[in-house]
């Protein structure tokens, strides 16, 4: 069980794409879903915290308006990378949990180039 | 503020020997600590966790955790080491008052030899 999917693994395209990548959570409901961002060799960085029915929170020096989050139901949020830029490819994951004191699942991650 | 650290950015052991990888929280109230393991070019996956209770916690894989509150640590060990187990492993506290956001260590990359 807790099984969370990202679609898709990779993506590559040009500079000034805007970049839609799901995650779902496939055999529970999903209260909460965050997403991270992780540098080679590095560790995740949140990005931001979503959950169903409201805004997302975002961290401090993530741009909304760059990385737009949609938590449209229990099991479905989506990150859509606006005007990507080089700069914007990395690793993007997503995890999702059951709810309060719950730990988090984590999708396969989604490798974004932009050329 | 809470802060993890995992002081090995690099461990290599042989094939069949133990292993420990070391793992350091600073949290101000009840820590909830999880290992998690990443395979290159992959998401995480859940090795253990600890919330209450019993300080050794067993996880999959055949990992134990042990919480040491004295020391604020939560090391990861395994008695016999494959090379499937080769990857990547975080250390993260959980802030499950504040949204159940996690706080992640560095990392420890894991190589078996033979």
């Amino acid at each position: 069980g807790a099984v969370v999917s990202q679609h898709p693994s990779r993506v590559i395209c040009k500079s000034g794409t805007s970049v839609k990548i799901e995650c779902r959570s496939l055999d529970f409901q999903a209260t909460t879903m965050f997403w991270y961002r992780q540098f080679p060799k590095q560790s995740l960085m949140l990005m931001a915290t979503s959950n169903e029915g409201s805004k997302a929170t975002y961290e401090q020096g993530v741009e909304k308006d760059k990385f737009l989050i949609n938590h449209a139901s229990l099991t479905l949020s989506t990150l859509t990378v606006t005007s990507a830029h080089p700069e914007d490819s990395s690793f993007y994951i997503c995890s999702a949990n059951r709810g309060r004191f719950q730990p988090q699942h984590f999708g396969d991650g989604t490798r974004l180039s932009i050329l | 503020a809470q802060s993890v650290t995992q002081p090995d950015i690099h461990i290599t052991v042989s094939e069949g020997a133990s292993l420990e990888l070391r793992c350091n929280y600073s949290y101000g109230a009840t820590p909830y600590l999880f290992w998690y393991v990443q395979s290159p070019g992959q998401g995480l996956q859940l090795l253990l966790k600890y919330f209450s209770g019993d300080t050794l916690v067993q996880g999959i894989k055949g990992f134990e955790a042990e919480f040491k509150r004295s020391q604020s640590s939560f090391n990861l060990r395994k008695t016999s080491v494959h090379f499937i187990d080769a990857a990547e492993y975080f250390c993260a506290v959980g802030e499950m008052e504040y949204g159940n956001k996690l706080v992640f260590g560095a990392g420890t990359i894991l190589r078996v030899k033979s």
